[in-house]
C-alpha cells in the first residue's frame, strides 16, 4: 500500500529562521513521483515541485530546497530564511507512474506559521 | 488562461437535499479527479476519470456520484447529503499517463446541516 507520512502537524518559527518539513513515503513501486503542494490561508493548492523516483538530485529554487533520499524513503522540504508569506499548510504527495487509479496520495499536511 | 473552475465556492445545504458541484477545465486534460479535504486527514480522493465515460472510485466514494459526458466537465453529485460530507472539495485535472502535476480548482466549501 502507498502511504505518505508528515509527522509534523504544526511548526512555528520566527521570520528568517530556516525550517525543514519532513515527508516519509511508502510504496512498493519502483517508479513513482513525489510532490509538494502549498495551501496558503486563501485555500487554493499551489504546486511547488514534482520529482520522479529516478532522480535523487537535490533541488533548489530560491529559498526553497528539497532533499530526496530513496534510502530513507524521504522527501524533505527546507525553507531558508523563512518569511511571513510562507505561512501555509504544506502537503507532500505520492503518485505511482501510470497507476490504474491515477491517484495522488497526500500526507495529512504540516501547518507552518512564520511569525514576524 | 489555463484553469480548473469549480462552482460554487461556498455552499450551505440541508441533509437530504441533492446537490451538484460543477468542475470544468479548459486544458483538454484527459484525467480529472475529486478530492475532499478534512482537518487532520489531508486530501483524499473521491472519484477519478481517465477520459470521457470512464470513471472509477477513489478512496472515499461512498455517498458521491460523478459523470464524465464531456471531456471538460466532471461534476460531483451528492444525491442525499449528510453532515459527514461537510468538507472542502477540490477538483483537479491533468494529462493522463505522464504524471504531470495536477491542476487544482479553487475549492468548494460545503456545509451540510
Amino acid at each position: 500500500a502507498q502511504k505518505v507520512t508528515q509527522a509534523q502537524t504544526e511548526i512555528s518559527v520566527v521570520e528568517k529562521e530556516d525550517v525543514t518539513l519532513d515527508c516519509v513515503y511508502e510504496t512498493r513501486d519502483t517508479t513513482y513521483y513525489l510532490f509538494w503542494y502549498k495551501q496558503p490561508p486563501s485555500g487554493e493548492l499551489v504546486f511547488l515541485i514534482r520529482r520522479n523516483s529516478f532522480d535523487e538530485q537535490n533541488e533548489i529554487s530560491g529559498r526553497y530546497s528539497w532533499n530526496f533520499q530513496k534510502s530513507t524513503s524521504s522527501f524533505n522540504f527546507t525553507i531558508t530564511a523563512s518569511q511571513v508569506v510562507d505561512s501555509a499548510v504544506y502537503f507532500c504527495a505520492l503518485s505511482n507512474y501510470g497507476g490504474s487509479q491515477g491517484n495522488l496520495i497526500f500526507g495529512k499536511g504540516t501547518k507552518l506559521s512564520v511569525k514576524p | 488562461e489555463a484553469q480548473v473552475t469549480q462552482n460554487p465556492r461556498y455552499l450551505i445545504t440541508v441533509t437530504g437535499k441533492k446537490l451538484t458541484v460543477t468542475c470544468s477545465q479548459n486544458m483538454n486534460h484527459e484525467y480529472m479527479s475529486w478530492y475532499r479535504q478534512d482537518p487532520g486527514l489531508g486530501l483524499r480522493q473521491i472519484y477519478y476519470s481517465m477520459n470521457v465515460e470512464v470513471t472509477d472510485k477513489g478512496d472515499v466514494p461512498e455517498g458521491y456520484k460523478v459523470s464524465r459526458k464531456e471531456k471538460r466537465n466532471f461534476p460531483l453529485i451528492l444525491e442525499s447529503p449528510s453532515p459527514n460530507q461537510t468538507s472542502l472539495y477540490f477538483c483537479a485535472s491533468s494529462f493522463w499517463g505522464d504524471n504531470e502535476k495536477l491542476f487544482f480548482g479553487s475549492g468548494t466549501q460545503l456545509s451540510v446541516l
